[in-house]
């Protein structure tokens, strides 16, 4: 199995200043067909199922605000929040789609 | 709309086995693969296998193979995940989610159950 590993396991950030969240795959996610990075990010809320971010690492979802990027390619992944909102405390989760499912052990964010 | 509806809450005996249902609506659902995902209580996520609803074909998580049992019923548009043996462990929310079929443009999980939650207690 691809072991997902996320750093920091919890973030405490100021409303308006930026979260970073790394992810790092025991083995590349990079399927070398299309040149895409089978990597995704999901944000998760108390009581919610998680809800997708990202894709291909670095693709927004429709209507997932621009202040959520994602970046990196083969092992070394990161998720970065540019100006966190309150509406933005939840856990987040990387995921690999490259070879079965896995997901890293989540980030929670806070305030 | 897009969606993914699950059968209700479960509560059953240690040895038990859980037959959680996952209806589709609002897009073809033999064009996306259903993923099921489970989350114990305060953990994280944890991939369970998935279902393709056109052949029926399913791949199990290691952990889970002789265990669960994957299928669906397209005349209704609703999947089945089967899980048999019920530990304490077990007790977690399910979801199911889907994600699309084609290996060359897979992109993440972008719609999900609202989760069904099987407490396994004596």
């Amino acid at each position: 199995d691809i072991v997902m590993t996320q750093s920091p396991d919890s973030l405490a950030v100021s409303l308006g200043e930026r979260a970073t969240i790394n992810c790092k795959s025991s083995q590349s996610v990079l399927y070398t067909s299309n040149n895409k990075n089978y990597l995704a990010w999901y944000q998760q809320k108390p009581g919610q199922p998680p809800k997708l971010l990202i894709y291909w690492a670095s693709t927004r979802e429709s209507g997932v605000p621009d202040r959520f990027s994602g970046s990196g390619s083969g092992t070394n992944f990161t998720l970065t929040i540019s100006s966190l909102q309150a509406e933005d405390v939840a856990v987040y989760y990387c995921q690999q789609y490259y070879y079965a499912r896995t997901f890293g052990q989540g980030t929670k964010v806070e305030v | 709309q897009v969606q993914l509806v699950q059968s209700g809450a479960e509560v059953k005996k240690p040895g038990a086995s859980v037959k959680v249902s996952c209806k589709a609506s609002g897009y073809t659902f033999t064009d996306y693969f259903i993923h099921w995902v489970r989350q114990a209580p305060g953990q994280g996520l944890e991939g369970m296998g998935w279902l393709n609803p056109n052949s029926g074909d399913t791949a199990y998580a290691q952990k889970f193979r002789g265990r669960v049992t994957m299928t669906r019923d397209t005349s209704i548009s609703t999947a089945y995940m089967d899980l048999s043996g019920l530990t304490s462990d077990d007790t977690a929310v399910y979801y199911c989610a889907r994600q699309g079929a084609r290996t060359d443009d897979l992109r993440g999980m972008d719609v999900w159950g609202q989760g069904t939650t099987v407490t396994v207690s004596s």
